[in-house]
Protein backbone atom coordinates (compact mmCIF):
# COMPACT_ATOMS: atom_id res chain seq x y z
CA UNK A 1 0.00 0.00 0.00
CA UNK A 2 0.85 3.56 -0.81
CA UNK A 3 0.39 6.67 1.02
CA UNK A 4 0.91 10.25 0.58
CA UNK A 5 1.95 13.36 2.63
CA UNK A 6 1.50 16.83 1.87
CA UNK A 7 3.73 19.17 4.10
CA UNK A 8 1.82 22.28 4.38
CA UNK A 9 -1.58 22.50 4.83
CA UNK A 10 -1.58 26.29 3.74
CA UNK A 11 0.59 28.15 1.26
CA UNK A 12 0.39 31.51 0.88
CA UNK A 13 2.91 33.78 -1.67
CA UNK A 14 2.54 37.25 -3.43
CA UNK A 15 1.48 37.49 -6.87
CA UNK A 16 4.73 36.89 -9.15
CA UNK A 17 6.67 35.10 -6.80
CA UNK A 18 7.04 31.15 -6.80
CA UNK A 19 4.88 28.59 -5.40
CA UNK A 20 6.31 25.45 -4.02
CA UNK A 21 3.70 22.47 -2.35
CA UNK A 22 5.75 19.81 -1.08
CA UNK A 23 4.81 16.23 -1.35
CA UNK A 24 6.11 12.75 -0.21
CA UNK A 25 5.21 9.32 -0.70
CA UNK A 26 6.04 5.96 0.76
CA UNK A 27 5.31 2.89 -1.86
CA UNK A 28 7.25 -0.65 -2.04
CA UNK A 29 6.77 0.03 -5.41
CA UNK A 30 7.16 2.75 -8.05
CA UNK A 31 4.28 4.64 -8.23
CA UNK A 32 2.21 6.77 -10.75
CA UNK A 33 1.92 10.62 -9.00
CA UNK A 34 -0.31 12.96 -9.82
CA UNK A 35 -0.77 16.57 -8.83
CA UNK A 36 -4.66 18.04 -9.18
CA UNK A 37 -5.94 21.37 -8.47
CA UNK A 38 -9.98 22.09 -7.52
CA UNK A 39 -10.63 25.48 -7.40
CA UNK A 40 -13.55 26.83 -5.07
CA UNK A 41 -16.96 25.27 -5.31
CA UNK A 42 -15.15 22.97 -8.41
CA UNK A 43 -14.60 19.82 -9.53
CA UNK A 44 -11.12 18.17 -10.22
CA UNK A 45 -8.38 18.87 -12.26
CA UNK A 46 -5.21 16.99 -13.94
CA UNK A 47 -2.12 19.29 -13.71
CA UNK A 48 0.11 17.13 -14.61
CA UNK A 49 1.41 13.13 -14.07
CA UNK A 50 4.20 11.21 -13.97
CA UNK A 51 4.01 7.81 -15.02
CA UNK A 52 8.39 6.74 -14.94
CA UNK A 53 9.28 8.84 -17.96
CA UNK A 54 11.25 11.90 -17.75
CA UNK A 55 11.50 13.09 -13.91
CA UNK A 56 10.87 16.62 -14.71
CA UNK A 57 7.42 16.92 -15.46
CA UNK A 58 5.57 19.48 -17.03
CA UNK A 59 2.11 19.98 -16.64
CA UNK A 60 -0.48 23.12 -17.65
CA UNK A 61 -0.75 26.17 -16.49
CA UNK A 62 2.83 26.35 -16.01
CA UNK A 63 3.50 23.90 -13.56
CA UNK A 64 5.81 21.31 -13.05
CA UNK A 65 6.91 18.76 -10.83
CA UNK A 66 10.07 16.89 -10.11
CA UNK A 67 10.11 13.44 -9.41
CA UNK A 68 12.90 12.43 -6.49
CA UNK A 69 13.09 9.06 -5.77
CA UNK A 70 15.96 8.97 -3.44
CA UNK A 71 13.78 11.77 -1.58
CA UNK A 72 10.59 9.77 -2.26
CA UNK A 73 8.99 13.28 -3.42
CA UNK A 74 6.86 14.65 -6.18
CA UNK A 75 7.06 18.76 -5.34
CA UNK A 76 5.16 21.24 -7.48
CA UNK A 77 6.52 24.30 -8.18
CA UNK A 78 5.12 27.54 -10.48
CA UNK A 79 8.25 30.66 -11.34
CA UNK A 80 5.25 32.96 -10.70
CA UNK A 81 2.42 33.07 -8.80
CA UNK A 82 -1.12 34.24 -10.68
CA UNK A 83 -4.12 35.26 -8.52
CA UNK A 84 -5.63 32.29 -10.76
CA UNK A 85 -3.69 29.84 -8.96
CA UNK A 86 -5.26 30.18 -5.40
CA UNK A 87 -7.01 26.81 -5.20
CA UNK A 88 -6.75 23.68 -3.32
CA UNK A 89 -3.49 20.92 -4.82
CA UNK A 90 -3.79 17.29 -4.00
CA UNK A 91 -0.75 15.02 -4.42
CA UNK A 92 -1.99 11.34 -5.69
CA UNK A 93 -0.06 8.34 -5.40
CA UNK A 94 -0.87 5.43 -7.47
CA UNK A 95 -0.41 1.70 -8.06
CA UNK A 96 -2.27 0.04 -10.73
CA UNK A 97 -5.74 0.76 -9.70
CA UNK A 98 -4.38 1.92 -5.92
CA UNK A 99 -4.88 5.72 -5.66
CA UNK A 100 -4.43 7.38 -2.55
CA UNK A 101 -4.43 11.81 -1.83
CA UNK A 102 -2.75 13.38 0.29
CA UNK A 103 -4.64 15.45 2.65
CA UNK A 104 -4.71 18.89 0.17
CA UNK A 105 -2.54 22.20 0.08
CA UNK A 106 -4.88 25.78 -0.02
CA UNK A 107 -2.75 28.18 -1.78
CA UNK A 108 -3.92 31.80 -1.48
CA UNK A 109 -1.96 34.65 -3.45
CA UNK A 110 -1.53 37.79 -1.97
CA UNK A 111 -2.05 41.09 -4.68
CA UNK B 1 -18.11 11.78 -24.82
CA UNK B 2 -19.76 12.43 -21.41
CA UNK B 3 -17.11 11.44 -19.17
CA UNK B 4 -18.04 10.54 -15.53
CA UNK B 5 -21.96 11.37 -14.77
CA UNK B 6 -22.93 11.65 -11.31
CA UNK B 7 -26.62 12.34 -9.92
CA UNK B 8 -28.10 13.97 -7.78
CA UNK B 9 -25.26 17.08 -7.52
CA UNK B 10 -27.34 18.18 -3.82
CA UNK B 11 -28.96 16.30 -1.74
CA UNK B 12 -30.44 16.86 1.72
CA UNK B 13 -31.40 13.65 4.11
CA UNK B 14 -33.22 13.45 7.64
CA UNK B 15 -30.93 11.03 9.51
CA UNK B 16 -32.04 7.65 8.93
CA UNK B 17 -32.70 7.59 5.43
CA UNK B 18 -31.70 6.11 2.88
CA UNK B 19 -30.18 6.85 -0.51
CA UNK B 20 -28.22 5.67 -3.64
CA UNK B 21 -25.70 8.22 -5.50
CA UNK B 22 -25.37 7.14 -8.99
CA UNK B 23 -21.94 7.14 -11.53
CA UNK B 24 -21.83 6.13 -14.81
CA UNK B 25 -18.64 6.55 -17.10
CA UNK B 26 -18.34 6.13 -21.01
CA UNK B 27 -14.86 5.61 -21.18
CA UNK B 28 -14.91 1.83 -20.88
CA UNK B 29 -12.59 1.96 -17.94
CA UNK B 30 -12.31 -0.69 -15.53
CA UNK B 31 -11.22 0.75 -12.39
CA UNK B 32 -14.22 2.78 -10.64
CA UNK B 33 -13.90 4.74 -7.54
CA UNK B 34 -16.23 6.47 -4.33
CA UNK B 35 -14.30 9.14 -2.16
CA UNK B 36 -15.85 11.83 -0.08
CA UNK B 37 -14.30 15.20 0.80
CA UNK B 38 -13.90 16.65 3.89
CA UNK B 39 -12.09 20.04 4.88
CA UNK B 40 -8.75 19.31 5.91
CA UNK B 41 -8.93 15.68 5.15
CA UNK B 42 -8.51 15.43 1.51
CA UNK B 43 -10.12 13.18 -0.39
CA UNK B 44 -10.55 9.67 1.34
CA UNK B 45 -11.83 6.57 -0.36
CA UNK B 46 -14.96 4.90 0.35
CA UNK B 47 -15.09 1.87 -1.56
CA UNK B 48 -13.15 1.09 -4.77
CA UNK B 49 -13.98 -1.44 -8.02
CA UNK B 50 -11.02 -2.25 -9.89
CA UNK B 51 -12.97 -4.29 -12.32
CA UNK B 52 -16.49 -5.52 -13.39
CA UNK B 53 -18.14 -7.68 -10.67
CA UNK B 54 -15.70 -6.94 -7.97
CA UNK B 55 -15.79 -4.01 -5.30
CA UNK B 56 -12.81 -4.02 -2.06
CA UNK B 57 -13.57 -1.45 0.91
CA UNK B 58 -11.51 1.68 0.91
CA UNK B 59 -10.48 3.83 4.31
CA UNK B 60 -13.89 4.48 5.29
CA UNK B 61 -16.29 2.14 4.23
CA UNK B 62 -18.81 2.02 7.12
CA UNK B 63 -22.37 3.22 6.48
CA UNK B 64 -21.77 2.68 3.23
CA UNK B 65 -22.53 -0.02 0.37
CA UNK B 66 -21.89 -0.23 -3.59
CA UNK B 67 -22.94 -2.19 -6.33
CA UNK B 68 -20.47 -2.34 -9.86
CA UNK B 69 -24.21 -3.08 -11.29
CA UNK B 70 -22.00 -3.11 -15.24
CA UNK B 71 -19.00 -1.89 -16.13
CA UNK B 72 -20.24 1.41 -16.74
CA UNK B 73 -22.32 1.97 -13.64
CA UNK B 74 -21.03 1.81 -9.97
CA UNK B 75 -23.39 3.10 -7.95
CA UNK B 76 -22.95 4.26 -4.08
CA UNK B 77 -25.97 3.56 -1.38
CA UNK B 78 -26.00 4.75 2.00
CA UNK B 79 -28.79 2.79 3.81
CA UNK B 80 -29.57 5.40 7.00
CA UNK B 81 -27.90 8.57 6.56
CA UNK B 82 -25.88 9.83 9.45
CA UNK B 83 -25.15 13.42 9.80
CA UNK B 84 -21.51 12.16 10.02
CA UNK B 85 -22.01 11.29 6.31
CA UNK B 86 -22.32 15.18 5.68
CA UNK B 87 -19.80 15.65 3.01
CA UNK B 88 -19.44 16.12 -0.85
CA UNK B 89 -19.13 13.12 -2.48
CA UNK B 90 -17.18 11.72 -5.92
CA UNK B 91 -17.11 9.36 -8.21
CA UNK B 92 -14.25 8.37 -10.35
CA UNK B 93 -12.97 6.03 -13.39
CA UNK B 94 -9.30 5.31 -13.98
CA UNK B 95 -7.87 5.07 -17.23
CA UNK B 96 -4.54 2.77 -16.26
CA UNK B 97 -2.07 1.23 -16.39
CA UNK B 98 -1.43 2.82 -19.77
CA UNK B 99 -3.05 5.90 -19.40
CA UNK B 100 -3.16 6.98 -16.27
CA UNK B 101 -5.28 9.60 -15.63
CA UNK B 102 -8.50 9.91 -12.50
CA UNK B 103 -11.78 10.97 -14.30
CA UNK B 104 -14.10 12.45 -11.71
CA UNK B 105 -17.37 13.13 -11.41
CA UNK B 106 -18.75 16.50 -10.24
CA UNK B 107 -19.63 15.56 -7.15
CA UNK B 108 -22.73 15.36 -4.74
CA UNK B 109 -23.19 17.77 -1.89
CA UNK B 110 -24.62 15.70 0.81
CA UNK B 111 -26.55 17.43 3.94
CA UNK B 112 -27.99 14.85 6.54
CA UNK B 113 -29.49 17.00 8.80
Amino acid sequence: AQSVTQLDSHVSVSEGTPVLLRCNYSSSYSPSLFWYVQHPNKGLQLLLKYTSAATLVKGINGFEAEFKKSETSFHLTKPSAHMSDAAEYFCVAGLFYKLSFGAGTTVTVRA
Amino acid sequence: NAGVTQTPKFQVLKTGQSMTLQCAQDMNHNSMYWYRQDPGMGLRLIYYSASEGTTDKGEVPNGYNVSRLNKREFSLRLESAAPSQTSVYFCASFAGPSGEKLFFGSGTQLSVL
